[in-house]
């Protein structure tokens, strides 16, 4: 079946533009996370959310990060007035209802001039 | 806060060799642990989930053990490929922020043919 899909793969923006990725998770899956991977780190947990509860975003840096989700669907996460140090790539992950293991999307490299 | 640790960050084996990746944690009250590997430009694969109450988990050439008290988890790769060559990630969700997973920077392995 279809997996974790992302758009759009690269994203090239000016300093101060706004930007926003999209996370297309498993069919039925109830979960969905979104991590953030910048180069030659490990990856940093942002939001997270679960059906209709509210999400935990304990882990978005700044206020200038938000993330929305409809239902059991798509997500976006939205960068307002982007900074070089939000260039890195954007990780998207969804789990079955129940489940632990993540399913993870191939990324939004985000490359911020 | 959690940290998750891999060591060594880096390896090289020919092919045919067995080999074990580590990895480590500082808070040992988990919810679970999942190894996942990330090949170049993509996104993470699953490899294994072990649950905290589980000591190990196998597939295929894989298997994975835990450790909950020292804090530690291998995973161990039987009979080395070329095709191993990838970056192995360790991720760790905490018992009281079971959405939440930590992950380590990872393990860059080469097999050599």
């Amino acid at each position: 079946g279809a997996g974790v899909s992302q758009s759009p793969s690269n994203k090239v923006t000016e300093k101060g533009k706004d930007v926003e990725l999209r996370c297309d998770p498993i069919s039925g899956h109830t979960a969905l996370y979104w991590y953030r991977q910048r180069l030659g780190q490990g990856l940093e947990f942002l939001i997270y959310f679960q059906g209709n509860s509210a999400p935990d975003k304990s882990g978005l840096p700044s206020d200038r990060f938000s993330a929305e989700r409809t239902g059991e669907s798509v997500s976006t996460l939205t960068i307002q007035r982007t900074q070089q140090e939000d260039s890195a790539v954007y990780l998207c992950a969804s789990s079955p209802r129940g489940g632990y293991e993540q399913f993870f999307g191939p990324g939004t490299r985000l490359t911020v001039l | 806060k959690q940290e998750v640790t891999q060591i060594p960050a880096a390896l090289s084996v020919p092919e045919g060799e067995n080999l074990v990746l580590n990895c480590s944690f500082t808070d040992s009250a988990i919810y679970n642990l999942q190894w996942f590997r990330q090949d170049p430009g993509k996104g993470l694969t699953s490899l294994l989930l072990i649950q905290s109450s589980q000591r190990e988990q196998t597939s295929g050439r894989l298997n994975a053990s835990l450790d909950k008290s020292s804090g530690r988890s291998t995973l161990y790769i039987a009979a080395s490929q070329p095709g191993d060559s990838a970056t192995y990630l360790c991720a760790v969700s905490h018992r009281n922020t079971g959405n939440q997973f930590y992950f380590g920077t990872g393990t860059s392995l080469t097999v050599i043919p």
